[in-house]
């Protein structure tokens, strides 16, 4: 089954760009069967899908985050990415990297999580 | 956007309890796209529910999922010390997921 593992810096200053790395294993990332994504959840609180690239390179993304992030994918690597721009206390969160089957829109695999703190 | 909202924010039964748990969308979910996760502290959500009655590879039958359209039901049958968690729905429509708020299952 698939693996998935989130990599980044846990520290980030305000205003400047959040950058973390989901490494997929058990499978190619290049299969048609799933979109992959990146979901947040600040402490205490609950999920925020950021958004979802397929294998071709077409992205989604949660039209309130839209202006701030980028998802790209590196298929010869097996990973996917996540970059945030102009980020503030606000997107401090427990990170996710995650699967989500074509056929039923469910996001079936998650990364472990990763904290990213804004602060200076 | 559709906006999903879980009723009740917390619920507190006891073992043995039947819970229920509801998720309600703003605008109909096209094709039933309505899952449900369970998440226990400093765990990643784990899959429940897909399609909105389809239960993922090795949850256990006393979850049950139902409903169409707007509202939607989990209901968790003969609760379990492990059931006492976090439970989120999401939706999927025009290429975006939103999530619901969440509801805390709690030990009365």
């Amino acid at each position: 089954q698939l693996q998935l593992q989130e990599s980044g810096p846990g520290l980030v200053k305000p205003s400047e760009t959040l950058s973390l790395t989901c490494a997929v294993s058990d499978d190619s990332i290049s299969t048609s069967n799933y979109y992959w994504g990146w979901i947040r959840q600040p402490p205490g609180k609950g999920l925020e899908w950021i958004g979802n690239i397929y294998y071709s390179g077409t992205t989604y993304y949660n039209p309130s985050l839209k202006s701030r992030v980028t998802i790209s994918v590196d298929t010869s690597k097996n990973q996917f990415f996540l970059k945030m721009r102009s980020v503030t206390a606000a997107d401090t969160a427990v990170y996710y990297c995650a699967s989500s089957y074509t056929g039923s829109y469910d996001v079936d695999y998650w990364g472990q999580g990763t904290l990213v703190t804004v602060s200076s | 956007e559709i906006v999903l909202t879980q009723s009740p924010g917390t619920l507190s039964l006891s073992r043995g309890d039947r819970a229920t748990l509801s998720c309600r969308a703003s605008q109909r979910i096209g094709s039933n796209f309505l899952a449900w996760y369970q998440q226990k502290p400093g765990q990643a959500p784990t899959l429940l529910i897909y399609a909105a009655s389809a239960r993922a590879t090795g949850v256990p039958d006393r979850f049950r999922g139902s409903g169409s359209g707007t509202d939607f039901t989990l209901t968790i049958n003969r609760l379990e010390p492990e059931d006492f968690a976090v439970y989120y729905c999401q939706q999927y429509d025009n290429s975006l997921y939103t999530f619901g708020q969440g509801t805390k299952l709690e030990i009365k």
